[in-house]
């Protein structure tokens, strides 16, 4: 089974600049959420996506976006991009335990953006 | 206000000691709570989880960790380190239904010393 896909692996951008990410979710499942990984601030979350609707969404600046396709995969798009948004981002899709209704994440390698 | 506390941001450990990873956690409801192990360049692995029932859960690579409610903590153990154990790992609570964040530790980094 193909785990969780993230594209580009590696991207380098200027300030002001845009980028969109790309991730496809495990077969199956249909959440994908995102997250943040900076060495300052750790993981945090951005948003989570469920049959293309957002669910919830973390405190991240408007420039931060994201949409779900009719197929589970996601994309993030970051706009007039800074220096602070250099960060490794990481796509999770989520399969809800049956039992107890938990959300158990299954983690991409991860997108790694440089911003100079 | 929920929260994940690492207390321990390195440590270092010879191999085939014991090891312990604390994690202390802050949640208003009963909480899932989580370990994941992170490589250099990767993303995250999911180690063992804990939703209800025995308190003491076992997780892949010979892990496992104990949920203390009434010390709001789930710390990690592994009682022989490997060397492929070096990495770092981090300590989640949330995704519980209906909520669909996770909340994480800052990690904590493992040294394993040949």
């Amino acid at each position: 089974k193909a785990g969780v896909t993230q594209t580009p692996r590696y991207l380098i951008k200027t300030r002001g600049q845009q980028v969109t990410l790309s991730c496809s979710p495990i077969s199956g499942h249909r959440s994908v959420s995102w997250y943040q990984q900076t060495p300052g601030q750790g993981l945090q979350f951005l948003f989570e996506y469920f049959s293309e609707t957002q669910r919830n969404k973390g405190n991240f600046p408007g420039r931060f976006s994201g949409r779900q396709f009719s197929n589970s995969r996601s994309e993030m798009n970051v706009s007039t991009l800074e220096l602070g948004d250099s960060a490794l981002y990481l796509c999770a899709s989520s399969l809800v335990a049956r039992l107890t209704g938990a959300n158990v994440l299954t983690f991409g390698a991860g997108s790694r953006l440089t911003v100079l | 206000a929920q929260s994940v506390t690492q207390p321990d941001i390195h440590i270092t450990v010879s191999e085939g000691a014991s090891l312990e990873l604390r994690c202390n956690y802050s949640y208003g409801a009963t909480p899932y709570l989580f370990w994941y192990v992170q490589s250099p360049g990767q993303g995250l692995q999911l180690l063992l989880k804990y939703f209800s029932g025995d308190t003491l859960v076992q997780g892949i690579k010979g892990f496992e960790a104990e949920f203390k409610r009434s010390q709001s903590s789930f710390n990690l153990r592994k009682p022989s380190v490997h060397w492929s154990d070096a990495a770092e790992y981090f300590c989640a609570v949330g995704g519980g239904s209906g909520t669909y964040k996770y909340i994480f530790g800052t990690g904590t980094r493992l040294k394993v010393l040949a």
